[in-house]
């Protein structure tokens, strides 16, 4: 089972940068099995997919925040990372780092169809 | 953009009744993407269903999913005190490419 945790600041000031990681354990980064993904879920507020980074380094950005977000993978440690800058007090929110993953049904497989392992997730403020 | 609309927005119901919840989307979605995952305070979302009817592994049969096209649904056929939570549907499709819809809360009456 892959397990995944969430790890950095609780506290960002406006307009610095957010930087989030996720540890991985139970599988690798770069075995392909897997798109690495973050979410967020503000204070009472539905979630929102933030982007994902695959076991090759490409990667995808919702739209709304693709100017402002970078993720990255560092294989040696297991871990997948997000930056969000210029941050706003909008950007306060709980980060979840989720794992992506698709399954097949005859001869056709979906590819990242569903969010089956996350984090427990993280509080991240943004206030002066 | 896929908007997902999720009703009622609460369902109060007491154990051992069956819940059933919403999820409409604003275009057609393919229904091998459409998700439904539970929600309790302070943890993270859990998958139940997949492929719009499939259930995760580990997931008690009383939970099924249905639908297609632009309608799907979350059934539960008798509420466990441990299913009271928030309930989430979620799609892959059109830009942004994965959108959750708003929620539906399951409550205690």
């Amino acid at each position: 089972q892959v397990q995944l945790q969430e790890s950095g600041p609780g506290l960002v000031k406006p307009s610095e940068t957010l930087s989030l990681t996720c540890t991985v354990s139970g599988d690798s980064v770069t075995s392909g099995s897997y798109y690495w993904s973050w979410i967020r879920q503000s204070p009472g507020k539905a979630l929102e997919w933030i982007g994902y980074i695959s076991d090759s380094g490409s990667t995808k950005y919702n739209p709304s925040l693709q100017s402002r977000v970078t993720m990255s993978v560092d294989t040696s440690k297991n871990q997948f990372s997000l930056k969000v800058t210029s941050v706003t007090a909008a950007d306060t929110a709980v980060f979840y780092c989720a794992s992506l993953s698709g399954y097949c049904s005859g001869d056709t497989c979906y590819r990242g169809a569903y969010f089956d392992n996350w984090g427990h997730g993280t509080l991240v403020t943004v206030s002066s | 953009e896929t908007v997902l609309t999720q009703f009622p927005g609460t369902l109060s119901l007491s154990p051992g009744e069956r819940a059933t919840l919403f999820c409409r989307a604003s275009q057609s979605v393919d229904s091998s993407y459409l998700a439904w995952y539970q929600q309790k305070p302070g943890q993270a979302p859990r998958l139940l269903i997949y492929g719009a009817s499939r259930r995760a592994t580990g997931i008690p049969d009383r939970f099924n999913g249905g639908g297609s096209g632009t309608d799907f649904t979350l059934t539960i056929s008798r509420l466990e005190p441990e299913d009271f939570a928030v309930y989430y549907c979620q799609q892959y499709g059109s830009s942004p490419l994965w959108t959750f819809g708003p929620g539906t809360k399951v409550e205690l009456k």
